[in-house]
């Protein structure tokens, strides 16, 4: 059992660059979740979903673009990235009801 | 809106000294509760949870926390520090309803010196 599945682990982008940050599950978890790390603030929440189809922002959610079109996986889309999102990100997965959430391993990007 | 503060940004203890970790919220209803642990270059582990219940709630690795709503805390204590418990600990809140979202502390670091 794999788990939450986050790839690449690492990635070095030109500023202006586009890129997928690949998130997939095999528990069959509804709710999916994105949330970068900063030194000294935590982690803090990108986008989320609640099921297929179904996506809403969270706290950061600028610069970045998702879409659920299976249960499996929540690509995190970077448009056109920018120094400032430098930054290691997390992908979650929980099933509906009272219970955490498992978090990645986490993919560490750096835009120059 | 959430929040969560946690005071303390690095806490240095001897193995085998007692720990705690602070943690304090702002949330408009009974909150869900949580402490995660990150080891270098991990993902983050759950040390515990507390929904309801009992206001003291037992983790895993010898953790426990406890929830008191008067003081708007979910403090975590170990009894005996392990040099392995050296890591990054998040205490975080969050309601199951609306996809759990989580809002997180800032984390405080765990030093633990021989």
């Amino acid at each position: 059992n794999a788990g939450v599945t986050q790839t690449p682990k690492f990635q070095v982008l030109k500023t202006g660059q586009s890129m997928t940050l690949q998130c997939a599950q095999d528990m069959n978890h509804e709710y999916m979740s994105w949330y970068r790390q900063d030194p000294g603030m935590g982690l803090r929440l990108i986008h989320y979903s609640v099921g297929a189809g179904i996506t809403d922002q969270g706290e950061v959610p600028n610069g970045y673009n998702v879409s659920r079109s299976t249960t499996e996986d929540f690509p995190l889309r970077l448009l056109s990235a920018a120094p400032s999102q430098t930054s290691v990100y997390f992908c979650a997965s929980s099933p509906r009801g009272n219970q955490p959430q498992h978090f990645g391993d986490g993919t560490r990007l750096s835009i120059l | 809106a959430q929040s969560v503060t946690q005071p303390d940004i690095h806490i240095t203890v001897s193995e085998g000294a007692s720990l705690e970790l602070r943690c304090n919220y702002s949330y408009g209803a009974t909150p869900y509760l949580f402490w995660y642990v990150q080891s270098p270059g991990q993902g983050l582990q759950l040390l515990l949870k507390y929904f309801s219940g009992d206001t003291l709630v037992q983790g895993i690795k010898g953790f426990e926390a406890e929830f008191k709503r008067s003081q708007s805390s979910f403090n975590l204590r170990k009894p005996s520090v392990h040099w392995s418990d050296a890591a990054e600990y998040f205490c975080a809140v969050g309601r199951m309803e609306y996809g759990n979202k989580l809002v997180f502390g800032a984390g405080t670091i765990l030093r633990v010196k021989s």
